[in-house]
């Protein structure tokens, strides 16, 4: 089973500059996140799609960043115009319901995007 | 509200045990782990569902005390493959959004 694809793995951008991330989740699998993790840090959630409406986009900043993810499928993360403190990893994960003893949903996470901003 | 881990970090020597301990002030549905090495994602190590179950794989294993909001992951007989940083995620109902610790830095040494 192919694992979650997300590019590019690295960014480099001048503050004010766009960046757009992109992520394929595992085949099935309703659920998409993007979290950001800063250095040290545990991931924080910006948003979750379930097929493609958004469950929660409480944490996500949205006068710079915005996300889609149409026909339920890959999604788009974007940053514009991009801050010295958005320079982070951003992470994207994907789950499906797993229903038995109590319904779980465990988060397989792609490998990251490592974006700099200078 | 972000759960509090502890310790933030241990080294250890291979073969040793460690205990990882995850706290929340609020109640729990869940508690994902996770374990991340230098450079790569988070990868899935277990998930323990409210009912105070145990769970556990190889020499890794986990407990979850839902009365004190708590969970601790167990390692024993440490391999240097375990070294890493462990998050723990909580969840306050089913299919609710993960909140993760500030992450346990583990040093497996030879």
């Amino acid at each position: 089973e192919a694992g979650v694809a997300q590019s590019p793995r690295y960014k480099i951008i001048e503050k004010r500059q766009s960046v757009a991330f992109w992520c394929n989740p595992i085949s099935g699998h309703a659920t998409l996140y993007w979290y950001q993790q800063i250095l040290g840090q545990g991931p924080k959630l910006l948003i979750q799609f379930q097929n493609n409406g958004v469950v929660d986009d409480s944490q996500l900043p949205k006068d710079r960043f915005s996300a889609e993810r149409l026909k339920g499928v890959d999604s788009t993360l974007k940053i514009q115009p991009a801050k010295l403190e958005d320079s982070a990893v951003y992470l994207c994960a994907s789950s499906s319901i797993k229903k038995g003893q109590g319904t779980s949903y465990e988060q397989y996470f792609g490998p990251g995007t490592r974006l700099t901003v200078t | 509200q972000q759960p509090v881990q502890s310790p933030q970090a241990v080294i250890l020597r291979e073969g040793e045990d460690a205990v990882i301990n995850c706290s929340s002030s609020k109640a729990l549905y869940s508690v994902h782990w996770y374990r991340q090495k230098h450079g790569e994602a988070p990868v899935f190590l277990m998930i323990l569902l409210k009912g105070g179950e145990q769970k556990g794989h190889d020499k890794i294993s986990a407990s979850f005390n839902e009365k004190k909001q708590q969970s601790s992951l167990y390692l024993t007989a440490s391999q240097l493959s375990y070294s890493g940083t462990y998050f723990c995620g909580t969840a306050g109902n089913q299919g609710g959004k993960l909140i993760f610790g500030q992450g346990t830095e583990l040093s497996v040494k030879p």
